[in-house]
């Protein structure tokens, strides 16, 4: 079964130091990957996707992701970190095109001043 | 703006009721998913249509159901309404096929009573 797990639910950092929200899935075929945001309030943005090619996946607002086979993660990683960025973020799979998404259980990122 | 409409945006219902939400996808997509959003479940998958027709179920009570109709709107129905079902119920969309994200919408907020 697929599953997505995300270490840690909540993460604060300072703002401008850097960014990382860990991702790791199991699947038993190789799956397309994401990572959404939920600002409070609204529903998911599509932040970046990976779905076959580059590992290193660059999204949207300076955020990007790898993707490493071995180590089955999807880690989401920014440089530097605005007080805007400060929301909820979602890892997620799908294990073909037409399959179900399924959704880690979220990240809670804040952003110190 | 994800294109994708929910409404109502606000439901206050007693328990025993039963409730429809609506779901309007985003132009030239054809699927359409429903997840449910509380605190302690995060976000569940509940079922997806693809062009009308069931393509996955996930974690959908009985008391539940959903369609989608030829103009592609989906309508989840929730019967014989709980307490412990008052949640933030999302409806994404999508074009369907290689990996293609989902759009959600700003969901509605069902609160029952």
């Amino acid at each position: 079964a697929q599953s997505v797990t995300q270490l840690g639910s909540h993460v604060s950092v300072s703002e401008g130091a850097l960014v990382l929200l860990r991702c790791n899935y199991s699947s038993s075929v190789p799956p397309y990957l994401f990572w959404y945001v939920q600002y409070p309030n609204q529903g998911l943005q599509l932040l970046l996707k990976y779905t076959t090619g580059a590992t290193l996946v660059k999204g949207i607002n300076g955020f990007e992701a790898e993707f490493k086979k071995s180590e089955t993660s999807f880690h989401l990683t920014k440089p530097s970190a605005h007080m805007s960025d400060a929301a909820e973020y979602f890892c997620a799979l799908s294990k073909t095109s037409y399959d179900k998404v399924i959704f880690g259980p979220g990240t809670s990122l804040s952003v110190i001043p | 703006d994800s294109g994708v409409t929910q409404t109502p945006k606000h439901l206050i219902t007693a328990t025993g009721q039963r409730v429809t939400l609506r779901c309007s996808p985003r132009s030239g997509d054809l699927s359409v998913y429903w997840y449910q959003q509380s605190l302690d479940q995060g976000l569940q998958f509940l079922i997806q249509y693809y062009n009308g027709e069931e393509r996955a179920k996930g974690n959908i009570l009985e008391r539940f159901s959903a369609q989608q109709f030829p103009d592609l709107h989906s309508e989840l129905n929730l019967s014989s309404l709980e307490l412990g079902d008052s949640a933030l119920y999302f409806c994404a969309s999508s074009v369907g096929p290689l990996g293609s994200p989902l759009h959600f919408g700003n969901g509605t907020r069902l609160t029952v009573t």
